[in-house]
This record gives structure tokens, C-alpha cells and sequence, in this order.
């Protein structure tokens, strides 16, 4: 399996704060991804990036950014934290074949 | 956007009887296909993948999944459950860079 850590595991945070999640790969994969995970929805692509400094936006965006400024590491920051992004974080980072590998996840609580 | 349908989020059945997880999507034009596993505060796992070739893929523990073009589907199946298969499975489709999930069907097998 692909070795994939996240940062922190869990945090508690206070609405208004921001907020930043670390994503590391030791793969050397290309792909990468931020996904956020609540009932009922599954996983949602939040942005994904497929290059050092090149990102580009998923399907729920807005009020996220991230950046990668080296191949293994994606950080993933919520600049003003709100109640409604509390939620289970994962990354992953996606092979030449299209398979995922997840980390263990980050859950967040924002109060 | 691609768009992937669970139409069941909860599947019982008891152990050693046949399951079927039914996905279906909204769009055949260049997809790849998957099936994740996730057990309890973990990430989420590669369970089978379907790319090009044949429309029947299987894992390594039995699950089988078919790709059917015209019913734009791809379900689950597996002849005998086990107590260990309890987990709850998404569906996902890569299209192009991006990955969408489904929302996921808890599987619990009863003894």
C-alpha cells in the first residue's frame, strides 16, 4: 500500500479560525486529492492537484484552498472555519492506473 | 459532472447468503469504475476496478462486479457473505482527472 499519513488526526477548532490539514505521500505520486466525508453524501472531491503548484477546484470548493509546493506534501486549509465544515477529511494520492490510496482520515470538529 | 446512484444505504443479510450491491451512473463516455470498502474509522480500500477489457472484474475475497454500457451500472456481488464483510462500500467513476462517489451502502452480515 501507498504510504499516506495525515495531519492532524483529529481537531477541535472554534468557528472563525482558520484551519490547516497536511496530507504526505512517499510514493512519488503525481495525483492528489481532498475529499470530505458525511452522511449521506459519501465522498465529496473538495480540490485535487496533479503537479507541484498545479490545483484545481472539486465539486465543493467554496470556502477551502490548498496548496503543493512539493510532490509529497498537499495541505488542504480552511481559511475561516464554519460549523457546516465539520466533517471527516481523507486524502489520497492516485497511481498511473487510476487506483486511490486513502489515509486515515482527519476529523474535524468546528464549534 | 458525473453523477453516482447507491440506491440502497443499508443492505442485511445473513451470513453465507448471495448479496447484491447495486451503482449506477450517469455517464458511460470515458469512465472508469470502482468499488472502495471501508471498515470502521479507516480509510477508505481498493476493493475492484474495471478500466477496459473485460466487463466481469473480481477480488481477491470473492466480490465480482459487472460493467454493464447500456444500463450505465456496475454492481456488487458476491455468491456468500461472511461476518467479516460487514463494512459499508461506495462506488466511485473517474472521469477524466476526478473521482465521484456514491453515497454509500452499509453492508451487515448477521450470523
Amino acid at each position: 500500500d501507498a504510504g499516506i499519513t495525515q495531519s492532524p488526526r483529529h481537531k477541535v477548532t472554534e468557528t472563525g479560525t482558520p484551519v490547516t490539514l497536511r496530507c504526505h505521500q512517499t510514493e512519488n505520486h503525481r495525483y492528489m486529492y481532498w475529499y470530505r466525508q458525511d452522511p449521506g453524501h459519501g465522498l465529496r472531491l473538495i480540490h485535487y492537484s496533479y503537479g507541484v503548484k498545479d490545483t484545481d477546484k472539486g465539486e465543493v470548493s467554496d470556502g477551502y484552498s490548498v496548496s503543493r509546493s512539493k510532490t509529497e506534501d498537499f495541505l488542504l486549509t480552511l481559511e475561516s472555519a464554519t460549523s457546516s465544515q465539520t466533517s471527516v477529511y481523507f486524502c489520497a494520492s492516485r497511481t498511473w492506473d487510476n487506483e486511490q490510496f486513502f489515509g486515515p482520515g482527519t476529523r474535524l470538529t468546528v464549534l | 459532472a458525473q453523477s453516482v446512484t447507491q440506491l440502497d444505504s443499508q443492505v442485511p443479510v445473513f451470513e453465507e447468503a448471495p448479496v447484491e450491491l447495486r451503482c449506477n451512473y450517469s455517464s458511460s463516455v470515458s469512465v472508469y469504475l470502482f468499488w472502495y470498502v471501508q471498515y470502521p474509522n479507516q480509510g477508505l480500500q481498493l476493493l475492484l476496478k474495471y478500466l477496459s477489457g473485460s466487463t466481469l472484474v473480481e477480488s481477491i475475497n470473492g466480490f465480482e462486479a459487472e460493467f454493464n454500457k447500456s444500463q450505465t451500472s456496475f454492481h456488487l456481488r458476491k455468491p456468500s457473505v461472511h461476518i467479516s464483510d460487514t463494512a459499508e462500500y461506495f462506488c466511485a467513476v473517474s472521469q477524466g482527472h476526478k473521482f465521484y462517489f456514491g453515497s454509500g451502502t452499509k453492508l451487515n452480515v448477521k450470523p
